[in-house]
């Protein structure tokens, strides 16, 4: 059973618009949220994350937004760039498990973006 | 710079025989993964290790071994008992708490022919 779900395979958006990916988790001891972004044959690279204290964190063009009632949050990219298509995963913890896998990360399945020029 | 190499980029192999792939990490790391990605399926945890000399399986860990016998290494055998073993393989390495993020190889393309 998918714990983290993304469930848009693929989003395709213009260059200068807004980019919105969504993520909805169903564990609600999960309180710390990542975003990854992958190249093809490239190891993911840390893009953002959000505490489960907070409802959004904002980095240059990246904002994530988190609704814990909803088991929701989304990464927004604003605006966007064709250097942005990639694969984004999203990706939540459960950071007070000490049953031995406090830390380990649980990944949605990922959305392709692709930006057009 | 400090770093997780996975080694080699791409590997082919025989079906049948067993092949491991390299993992090292220079970040002195506690904990360090494995994952597997195929089209559509997202990152898959084979194998994972909080401490030297301990690790435990993730959600597909049949076909799979590994080792953690130093802090910075973590190899991987794709053996051939494994169904599916054709994917990209990737390593990757954190503080051991989920706010330290992880840090990941650059993936390896195992082919078995």
């Amino acid at each position: 059973d998918q714990q983290v779900k993304q469930n848009s395979p693929s989003l395709s958006v213009q260059e200068g618009r807004i980019s919105i990916l969504n993520c909805d988790y169903t564990n609600s001891m999960f309180d710390y949220f990542l975003w990854y972004k992958k190249y093809p044959a490239e190891g993911p690279t840390f893009l953002i994350s959000i505490s489960s204290i907070k409802d959004k964190n904002e980095d240059g063009r990246f904002t994530v937004f988190l609704n814990k009632s909803a088991k929701h949050l989304s990464l927004h990219i604003v605006p966007s760039q064709p250097g942005d298509s990639a694969v984004y995963f999203c990706a939540a913890s459960d950071t007070m498990n000490y049953g031995g896998s406090q830390g380990n990360l649980i990944f949605g399945k990922g959305t392709k973006l692709s930006v057009k020029p | 710079d400090g770093g997780i190499t996975q080694s080699p980029k791409y590997l082919f192999r025989k079906e049948g025989q067993n092949v491991t792939l390299s993992c090292e990490q220079n970040l002195n790391h506690d904990a360090m993964y494995w994952y597997r990605q195929d089209p559509g399926q997202g990152l898959r945890l084979i194998y994972y290790s909080q401490i030297v000399n301990d690790f435990q399986k993730g959600d597909i860990a049949e076909g799979y071994s590994v080792s953690r016998e130093k802090k910075e290494s973590f190899p991987l055998t794709v053996t051939s008992a494994q169904k599916n073993p054709t994917a990209f393989y990737l390593c990757a390495s954190s503080i051991g708490r989920a706010d330290g993020g992880y840090t990941f190889g650059s993936g390896t393309r195992l082919t078995v022919v």
